[in-house]
Order: C-alpha cells, then structure tokens, then sequence
C-alpha cells in the first residue's frame, strides 16, 4: 500500500513564485493535514481538512492557501513564497473525529526558498 | 491556546542504560500518541494512550499516561543504538493534533 503519497519531494524557488504541494492517500481516510516541521519547533499545524469538503486553519496558515480536492488529495498552495517559507512540509491523513487511529503521514517535500 | 512541552529535548544516553522522557499538555485531553522520527525521514506511530492509566510497551519502550496530571512518559530500558531518533508527544484536541517540540536522543555505544 502507498499509504500517503507526496509530491515533489525537493524543491527550490525564487522569492515571490508560486507552488503547489501535492498530497494523495489511498487509505479511504476522512481527514488530512499540512503541517510544516522547521528545526527546534516541532510540528506545526498548517491547514487541515476533517471531511471532503471542509478546510479549517491551524497554528501557522498565514502565506497559504488549501484545496480538499475529493476524499484522496489535498493539495497546498504557495501564492508568493518568502523565505521564511523555507521548510520540510508534511502531509498526514486519519480515519477521522471519533476515531483514535492515530496519523500516517508522508515522506515530506523538503522546500527551499532563495 | 493548547501547549505541548517535551523535556529534555536533546539527551545523550549510553547503551544499556533507562532513561524517561516526558511530555506535559496544557489542557484536557484523553487522547495522546507517541511518534518516532528517524533523520531526514517521516514519522511514524509509536503508541497511542486512550485512557487515564493507559500503559503499552512495545520492546524496550513503554509509554504511560495521566490525564489528571497531564503528563505522559516514554521509557526506555536498557537502551540499543537503534533507539536513536527524535521522539514526538502529541496530543489531539477535536481533530486538531498538536505536538511537542521532540526529544532527540542518542544512544552512545
């Protein structure tokens, strides 16, 4: 099984261009986020979705925007990225709200923002 | 808003020796997951708590739980160079998860 699937998995930008980072699960999950993991801090919450449908912010949305595309993908979206954009990204899904299936996350797309 | 504090965040232990990391939350949750991240790789799911009291071992680590303390633990006993990696508490509050800031631990031969 994939599990979760992100695409790229490296990727290097000029200030001010734009991107989409790209996430598929095939595990019939209700639920998927965005997190970005920088040195020192953990993971911090992006964006998440907790059904098709339905987009909420979390900790740190401020410079991006998301897309619930139908129940497998989510996608996330740069419009103008700055260098303090300059992260690991990672894509997680679950079942959903009442279950306590933890996370499955993917590899991460390491982004670089000159 | 909802805190996560992971202590130490960087230990150094020799093999063959127990060590505890902890992890305290800032508000009521009775849910909390333990993560395991090896460098430059995903995370992936250690134990997941679902109780007050809640205690699982899976081979030389054991994770328990207080929700009236808020705090959570993860032992390690007698510890191999393959534990080394960074370890993350995370707690769940609705559907939103929110994590500690991790534990990176060496384990020196």
């Amino acid at each position: 099984n994939a599990g979760v699937t992100q695409t790229p998995k490296f990727q290097v930008l000029k200030t001010g261009q734009s991107m989409t980072l790209q996430c598929a699960q095939d595990m019939n999950h209700n639920s998927m986020y965005w997190y970005r993991q920088d040195p020192g801090m953990g993971l911090r919450l992006i964006y998440y979705s907790a059904s098709e449908g339905t987009t909420d912010k979390g900790e740190v949305p401020n410079g991006y925007n998301v897309s619930r595309l139908n129940k497998r993908e989510f996608s996330l979206r740069l419009e103008s990225a700055a260098p303090s954009q300059t992260s690991v990204y990672f894509c997680a899904s679950r079942p959903g709200r009442g279950y306590y299936q933890p996370q499955h996350f993917g590899d991460g797309t390491r982004l670089s923002i000159l | 808003e909802l805190k996560v504090e992971q202590n130490p965040l960087f230990l150094s232990m020799q093999e063959g020796k127990n060590y505890t990391i902890y992890c305290n939350y800032s508000t009521t949750s009775d849910r909390l997951y333990w993560y395991r991240q090896d460098p430059g790789k995903s995370l992936e799911s250690l134990f997941v708590l679902l109780s007050n009291g809640a205690v699982k071992q899976e081979g030389r680590l054991m994770a328990s739980l207080d929700t009236k303390a808020r705090l959570s633990t993860l032992h390690i006993t007698a510890a191999v160079h393959d534990l080394s990696a960074t370890y993350f508490c995370a707690v769940i509050t609705g559907n939103q998860f929110y994590f500690g800031t991790g534990t990176s631990l060496t384990v020196i031969p």
